[in-house]
């Protein structure tokens, strides 16, 4: 099973309106944590937002925030009030295990476009 | 200047070469990743190491080595290209806890023909 499913095929989202990314994770570790980066067609990638399986509220960052629902094991990306620099490649990862034993492993991406 | 380093930022070989890759980090990171991207994979860790004398095999690690020549250096070495190799290789870093981001360097692509 893969770790990390990322569906949707590509993204439109309105400039200025909100938009959901998806992401479900597959893990039987009691400790882990969830990372979303950007990636957009210049091709570095940014880390954009962080959230802890146990962390008690949603991680936030700006626009930014992270839909956890640790039963159903999803991590969604929200971006709310889209900017057309938003549009780019959007990578949801998994750190599972601990010190040496700890290993992250990505999903194979979103890509989002912003229309004007 | 970045905080992430890797050269060269563009390569191409021919099949068979042995070429290196190199990555230098200022951020005084202890955890040094290698990463390759393909359009529709993602991202898959091919080596990673916790400190200078630790060496640890990623996901797809085959045909591939790591040298960490000091804490802010871990370079990359096909011994001997073959075009699937053909690719985007991201280095990154992070510090030694376990919710710490990496931070990635610019990325090499690098073409194998």
């Amino acid at each position: 099973a893969q770790k990390i499913t990322q569906t949707q095929p590509g993204m439109f989202v309105q400039e200025k309106e909100a938009v959901t990314l998806d992401c479900t994770y597959d893990t039987s570790d009691p400790s882990y944590g969830l990372f979303w980066y950007k990636q957009p067609s210049s091709g570095e990638m940014i880390f954009l937002i962080y959230q802890g399986s146990y962390d008690q509220q949603n991680a936030t960052e700006g626009r930014y925030s992270l839909n956890f629902q640790k039963a159903r094991k999803s991590a969604n990306l929200v971006i709310s009030a889209s900017q057309l620099g938003d549009s780019a490649m959007y990578f949801c990862a998994m750190r599972e295990g601990a010190g040496a034993n700890s290993k992250l492993t990505f999903g194979k991406g979103i890509t989002l476009s912003v229309r004007p | 200047d970045a905080d992430v380093t890797q050269t060269p930022r563009n390569r191409i070989t021919k099949t068979g070469k042995r070429i290196m890759l190199e990555c230098s980090q200022t951020k005084g990171h202890d955890r040094m990743y290698w990463y390759r991207q393909d359009p529709g994979l993602g991202l898959r860790l091919i080596y990673y190491s916790f400190d200078v004398k630790d060496i640890n095999k990623g996901e797809i690690s085959d045909g591939y080595s790591v040298s960490r020549q000091a804490q802010a250096k871990f370079s990359l070495s096909l011994e001997s290209a073959i075009p699937n190799q053909t690719a985007l290789y991201f280095c990154a870093t992070s510090l030694g806890t376990d919710n710490s981001p990496l931070h990635f360097g610019n990325g090499t692509r690098l073409t194998v023909t």
